[in-house]
């Protein structure tokens, strides 16, 4: 048990719609982030969130976009969907403390047809 | 470009004998190297870190070792048990622990 949860837990979605996905983030963290992880493949950094501002991003396209709120929750939404999104997304939540490991969420697994 | 590599897709160990579970890295800008564990239906779970100023890191069964002139890690798990059956993932960050770059994994099987 991570305290890191995450909703739906699956979903389903047709190429060209938009979906938001949640996260749940463990009491006292202050950074989120999102992963996308292909069938076969690790984890792939998408962003962070850092106090309800984006720190940093991976090589994704502007129509994945996030924002994180004061209570420690999160969202991932992804416009104009595309048949290659259909994977597993991940939410972690961490403190910048160095040394400090990320809690991953159970993820939720998108399909996209 | 995949800057951290598991060469090895799978690992088959008799139980109580050791695991040994490889990762290459090519970033000389890491700084944090990590270990998750991940079952099916489950996110990654942190198992074991070690920092670059440390060559090696132990915790229980489990020990990561590093050498920076090789850019390689390994994770030892000492014995093997049928519950340490899952995928391995190596990761590592400029930013000890935030924004991570992972491995494609490794899937370990403990036989008993």
């Amino acid at each position: 048990e991570t305290g890191v949860t995450q909703s739906p837990t699956h979903l389903i979605k047709t190429r060209g719609q938009q979906v938001t996905l949640r996260c749940s983030s463990q009491s006292g963290h202050n950074t989120v982030s999102w992963y996308q992880q292909a069938l076969g493949q690790g984890p792939q950094f998408i962003f962070q969130y850092y106090r309800e501002e984006e720190n940093g991003r991976g090589n994704f396209p502007p129509r994945f976009s996030g924002l994180q709120f004061p209570n420690y929750s999160s969202e991932l939404n992804v416009n104009a969907l595309e048949l290659d999104d259909s994977a597993l997304y991940l939410c972690a939540s961490s403190l910048t403390d160095r040394g400090t490991e990320a809690f991953f969420g159970q993820g939720t697994r998108l399909t996209v047809v | 470009d995949q800057q951290v590599k598991q060469n090895s897709p799978s690992l088959s160990v008799q139980e109580g004998r050791i695991s040994i579970l490889n990762c290459d890295y090519t970033n000389s800008m890491f700084d944090y190297f990590l270990w998750y564990k991940k079952y099916p239906a489950e996110g990654p779970t942190f198992l074991i870190s070690i920092s670059s100023i440390k060559d090696k890191n132990e915790d229980g069964r489990f020990t990561v070792f590093l050498n920076k002139s090789a850019k390689h890690l390994s994770l030892h798990i000492v014995p093997s048990q049928p519950g340490d059956s899952a995928v391995y993932f190596c990761a590592a960050s400029v930013e000890y622990g935030n924004k991570l770059v992972f491995g494609a994994g490794t899937i370990l099987r403990v036989k008993s």
